[in-house]
């Protein structure tokens, strides 16, 4: 089993308010990703990160930003949620070669009223 | 970009019948994995596939990558309950290492 930890794993907000979803991973990866996924629906990447102080914007635009100050942290803030924020948010890492399995964390389920 | 399309987008079937999705792309794939989501879970790593035309098997379900290296399968024989669940390919960009999802395929086995 991966060693990989979310929290929250629900949060529910009201409008406007900043929210950070924290993510850490005890597998020494430098590869980190976060996604978003609406029910039922595929996986889109918001942000990855190839190491400490790399990040880079995925292929979904979003309003989120992350961070990844140590190798084994990777959060992701939003400074004022939205109604269209409501999503879920799965954080995920994996080894350093080129192309491998990633390992997903249990994803923060997030409402935004 | 890169795109995968998976299908079909759900499929019921009878507890012991087969099962298959497949994913397919128009240009050639390094690779191809495939993942396995329970429902309320997170994804799992089933597989990764990078040789023209390869088969592996983890028990009930049979992986096959096409020898184009357009297109892999998922096979799943005689289906249990516990195979409930949305299935994912995934290809990796062979610049990057990013993977880019398909839409899924979830699975319901009527018991």
């Amino acid at each position: 089993e991966a060693d990989i930890y979310q929290t929250p794993r629900y949060l529910v907000i009201g409008t406007g308010k900043k929210i950070t979803l924290e993510c850490s991973q005890t597998m020494g990866h430098d590869k980190m990703y976060w996604y978003q996924q609406d029910p039922g629906m595929e996986l889109h990447l918001i942000h990855y990160s190839y190491g400490v102080n790399s990040t880079e914007k995925g292929d979904l635009s979003s309003e989120s930003t992350v961070s990844r100050i140590r190798t084994e942290h990777f959060p992701l803030t939003l400074e004022s949620a939205r109604p269209s924020h409501t999503s879920q948010y799965l954080c995920a890492s994996s080894e350093s070669a080129l192309v491998n399995e990633q390992y997903f964390g249990p994803g923060t389920r997030l409402t935004v009223t | 970009g890169q795109q995968v399309m998976q299908i079909p987008q759900y499929q019921h079937v009878q507890e012991g019948e087969d099962f298959t999705t497949y994913c397919n792309s128009s240009t050639t794939l390094s690779n191809i994995q495939w993942y396995k989501q329970r429902p309320g879970g997170h994804p799992v790593f089933l597989i990764q596939l990078v040789k023209s035309g390869e088969v592996k098997k983890q028990k009930r379900l049979t992986f096959q990558f096409g020898e184009a290296k357009k297109n892999s399968s998922l096979h799943i024989t005689a289906t249990q309950t516990t195979d409930v669940g949305t299935y994912f390919c995934a290809v990796g960009s062979s610049n990057t290492g990013k993977l880019i999802f398909g839409q899924g395929t979830t699975l319901q086995v009527k018991p």
